[in-house]
Formats: C-alpha cells, sequence, structure tokens
C-alpha cells in the first residue's frame, strides 16, 4: 500500500527566510512524486516533480524539492519566501501501474510579512 | 492550449436532488481523473480514464456516483439523490500520458454544498 504524510498542519515563516515544508512516503515500488499548491478558491497548480535522476529537482517559483530514498522523503523548499508564497501545499505520490495519485492532506503556508 | 475547465464554478442544491458536474479536459490529453476535496482535506481518487479503455471506477464512494467520458474530450459526473456528506469541491484532472510519471493538470473545481 502507498502513502503520503503531511506531518505539519500549517507552517509559519518570515518574508525573506528560507521556508521548508515536510513530506514522506511509502510505496512498494519506485516512487513519482509531486508537489502542487492551491490558492483559495482555485485548483491546484503543480509546482514540481521527481520522476528519476537528479535527487534536487527544481520547480516553478522558485521552489525545489529534494528526494531521498534512505529517510523516504520529498520536502519542499524555497531558499526566500515571499508573502504570496501563502497558500496551501500538498504532497502527492504515484505509483508505477497506479492510476491515479495519493495526496497529503496538505499544509498551509503563512509567511508573515 | 486552455486548461482545464469545469463547470460550474459552484452548486448548490436541496438533499435528495441529483447534480451533474463537467470537466473539458485539455484538449490532446487521453486521460482524465475526478478527485474529491472534502472541506480541510486532501484529495480523495474517484474515478479515472483512459482513452477506450475500462474507466477505473475504485474510487467512487457508493452507487449513487457516476461518470461518463465521451472519447476523449468531455467528462460529466454524476451524483444521484445527494446527501449532505456529498458536499465537497470536486476536481478533475488530466494528463498526457496514463497514470505513472506524467503530470495531471487540474481544472478550479465545482464547489458542491447540499443544503
Amino acid at each position: 500500500a502507498q502513502s503520503v504524510a503531511q506531518p505539519e498542519d500549517q507552517v509559519n515563516v518570515a518574508e525573506g527566510n528560507p521556508l521548508t515544508v515536510k513530506c514522506t512516503y511509502s510505496v512498494s515500488g519506485n516512487p513519482y512524486l509531486f508537489w502542487y499548491v492551491q490558492y483559495p478558491n482555485r485548483g491546484l497548480q503543480f509546482l514540481l516533480k521527481y520522476i528519476t535522476g537528479d535527487n534536487l529537482v527544481k520547480g516553478s517559483y522558485g521552489f525545489e524539492a529534494e528526494f531521498n530514498k534512505s529517510q523516504t522523503s520529498f520536502h519542499l523548499k524555497k531558499p526566500s519566501a515571499l508573502v504570496s508564497d501563502s497558500a496551501l501545499y500538498f504532497c502527492a505520490l504515484d505509483q508505477t501501474g497506479a492510476n491515479n495519485l495519493f495526496f497529503g492532506t496538505g499544509t498551509r503556508l503563512t509567511v508573515i510579512p | 492550449g486552455a486548461g482545464v475547465s469545469q463547470s460550474p464554478s459552484n452548486k448548490v442544491t436541496e438533499k435528495g436532488k441529483d447534480v451533474e458536474l463537467r470537466c473539458d479536459p485539455i484538449s490532446g490529453h487521453t486521460a482524465l481523473y475526478w478527485y474529491r476535496q472534502r472541506l480541510g482535506q486532501g484529495l480523495e481518487f474517484l474515478i479515472y480514464f483512459q482513452g477506450n479503455s475500462a474507466p477505473d471506477k475504485s474510487g467512487l464512494p457508493s452507487d449513487r456516483f457516476s461518470a461518463e467520458r465521451t472519447g476523449e474530450s468531455v467528462s460529466t459526473l454524476t451524483i444521484q439523490r445527494t446527501q449532505q456528506e456529498d458536499s465537497a469541491v470536486y476536481l478533475c484532472a488530466s494528463s498526457s500520458l496514463a497514470g505513472g510519471a506524467d503530470t495531471q493538470y487540474f481544472g478550479p473545481g465545482t464547489r458542491l454544498t447540499v443544503l
């Protein structure tokens, strides 16, 4: 069985500081991992994904994520947070042969001016 | 081309009524997915279409839920005899390939409120 965990419901960070949103996963095969962002009253927007290769993945809006197989983690990071980054962030897992994404419960990021 | 579109954006209905939600995927995308997002929760998979293959209905919560897709275009999700617990945002996504590594692109969702 596969699962995704986002251990923090809420993350607060000051504008200009680095941010991290955590994600861990469990899967029997090779994982495909995704990060999506959801702004109020809008659908999910794709940020980045890890398929294979370099463990550090760079995505939209200056975000990046590091795949760590030994720790089964895929934390989302950004060197300098913006107030406009405040949103709900979802980590998702796709497994070979599966027909859908498994989502974490989401982490609400608030960047404080 | 344009992204995934969904209609209506909001739907308020009375308990026991049927509702139809519509999704227009990105042109050329062969795979289409429906998810449900309850307030404060993550997304739950409902159903998946890939070309002319039989849909994967494993996520549908009850037989009151059904979905259709015409070829590789529009899909409709129907909820019969709606219940208050059906209140949620229903999200549609499409991708150019089936499952695996391909990115799913989401529509803005339909917010369903059952009174």
